[in-house]
């Protein structure tokens, strides 16, 4: 089984701040991907990185995958209370049967 | 209805109670999962249903059963729970994987449950 480490797994901020949230593994991973969950609703997908070394940005948030495709980064520029949630990275296995979610970052902006 | 929904939302049930939770997708995908989501614990993949067969049970105790009518409808039968099995339940759709698929999986709100 292959396992994904997040860290930190809590952050706490001010608002306009900027933050990077970590997903690391020694396993490769065919895919990447980052969810953001809400109190009392379900991941919703933000971005999926196939290419080691690919860069994908939408709008505030940069995600990236590692070169060798066992880890990722999640950055968030000038954060904004909108932003609190729980983020989650998965990642595809090379089997392709199922994905390996991280325990998650609960990130809290403070206004 | 739009993406994946999930019914109930809330649930509380006793020990001894037989309840099952409901789950459809409108997004033309052929693969469905169910995970528990436990405080202070990754998603725990429980069920994954290819072209409406199983292909997956992870050890799950057999007082939880899933079926998959069709493509589109998931359920979880649950009957004679414990108390350590109150937690979110989500289920999750996406296309059956194939090689260069990013299998990206799409979740529905989740049921809350409680057993007392």
């Amino acid at each position: 089984t292959q396992l994904l480490e997040q860290s930190p797994q809590f952050l706490s901020i001010q608002e306009g701040e900027n933050l990077t949230v970590y997903c690391n593994s020694s396993s490769v991973f065919s895919s990447l991907q980052w969810y953001r969950q809400e109190p009392g609703e379900g991941p919703v997908l933000l971005v999926t990185v196939v290419t080691g070394g690919e860069v994908k940005k939408l709008k505030r948030l940069t995600f990236q995958f590692g070169d060798a495709r066992k880890d990722s980064s999640l950055h968030i520029t000038a954060a904004q209370p909108g932003d609190t949630g729980l983020y989650l990275c998965a990642g595809g296995e090379t089997s392709g049967s199922r994905l390996t979610f991280g325990e998650g970052t609960q990130l809290t902006v403070n206004p | 209805e739009t993406g994946v929904t999930q019914t109930p939302r809330h649930l509380v049930m006793g020990m001894t109670n037989k309840k099952s939770l409901k789950c459809e997708q409108h997004l033309g995908h052929n693969a469905m999962y169910w995970y528990k989501q436990s405080a202070k614990k990754p998603l725990e993949l429980m069920f994954v249903y290819s072209l409406e067969e199983r292909v997956e049970n992870n050890s799950v105790p057999s007082r939880f059963s899933p079926e998959c009518p069709n493509s589109s409808h998931l359920f979880l039968h649950l009957h004679t729970l414990q108390p350590e099995d109150s937690a979110l339940y989500l289920c999750a759709s996406s296309q059956a994987w194939t090689s260069g698929n990013p299998y990206e999986q799409y979740f529905g709100p989740g049921t809350r449950l409680t057993v007392t």
